[in-house]
C-alpha cells in the first residue's frame, strides 16, 4: 500500500509486506531530502537521506526514490516489521546560507502482524 | 549515554507562569536547535544555534528566549506561559557541516491549563 502526505494520514501494512511512504516537497532550491522516523513517546530519528543530484538511494531495508521532475519523494520498506510502526517524516533541506531543514506533516504507519 | 539529553520530560503549569527547559548533548555537535511539534504531529524549528551565536530565530513570539551558555547546552525559557503553548518542544543538535542529519532529545512534554 501506499499513502501520500501532508496531513496526517496513515497506512496499514501487514507484516512481511513492503510499504511505500510519499512525501510532496515545494522547493526546488532544497539540496537534501531527508526521511525521519518518529516511534511514540520519544524524538525523530535519522534514517536516510538523498542528495538532490540523485534519484535513489538504498540503505539497510530502506530505499528513497526522488523525482524532481514532479517534487516527489518516497520511502520504501522491505519486508516490514511491527517495529517499524511509528510516524514518518519527510523532509528537505535549503542551500544556501544557514541551511534550514523543514519538516512535513508526517505519515503514520501501523503494521499488523 | 544519552545523545541529547532535555528535561524536564513533563511539565503541567498554569497560564501565566513562566518556565525553563534544558538541554545538553555530547556528541560533540557544533549546532543545536529548538522544534515544536503541536497535537497534529507537525514539526516546526523555532531556533538554532551555531556555537553559542543564533544563527535561525523563526517567527516565535518574544516571550520565548533561548540561550546557549556553550556549544553543548542550549536551554529555552518561557515567559506568561499561554494555552497555545502546549506542545512538545524537541532539542536537537547537528555538525553544521551535514545540518540534515538531526539528533533529537526525547522531547518535553509542556502543558498549559
Amino acid at each position: 500500500g501506499e499513502s501520500v502526505g501532508l496531513h496526517l494520514p496513515t497506512l496499514s501494512v501487514q507484516e512481511g509486506d513492503n510499504s511505500i511512504i510519499n512525501c510532496a516537497y515545494s522547493n526546488s532550491a532544497s539540496d537534501y531530502f531527508i526521511w525521519y522516523k518518529q516511534e511514540s513517546g520519544k524524538g525523530p530519528q535519522f534514517i536516510i537521506d538523498i542528495r538532490s543530484n540523485m534519484d535513489k538511494r538504498q540503505g539497510q531495508r530502506v530505499t528513497v526514490l526522488l523525482n524532481k521532475t514532479v517534487k516527489h519523494l518516497s520511502l520504501q520498506i522491505a519486508a516490514t516489521q511491527p517495529g517499524d510502526s511509528a510516524v514518518y517524516f519527510c523532509a528537505e533541506r535549503r542551500s544556501g546560507g544557514y541551511q534550514k531543514v523543514t519538516f512535513g506533516t508526517g505519515t503514520k504507519l501501523q503494521v499488523i502482524p | 549515554d544519552t545523545a541529547v539529553s532535555q528535561t524536564p520530560k513533563y511539565l503541567v503549569t498554569q497560564m501565566g507562569n513562566d518556565k525553563s527547559i534544558k538541554c545538553e548533548q555530547n556528541l560533540g555537535h557544533d549546532t543545536m536547535y529548538w522544534y515544536k511539534q503541536d497535537s497534529k504531529k507537525f514539526l516546526k524549528i523555532m531556533f538554532s544555534y551555531n556555537n553559542k551565536e543564533l544563527i535561525i530565530n523563526e517567527t516565535v513570539p518574544n516571550r520565548f528566549s533561548p540561550k546557549s551558555p556553550d556549544k553543548a547546552h542550549l536551554n529555552l525559557h518561557i515567559n506568561s506561559l499561554e494555552l497555545g503553548d502546549s506542545a512538545v518542544y524537541f532539542c536537537a543538535s547537528s555538525l553544521i557541516s551535514s545540518a540534515y542529519t538531526i539528533y533529537f532529545g526525547e522531547g518535553s512534554w509542556l502543558t498549559v491549563v
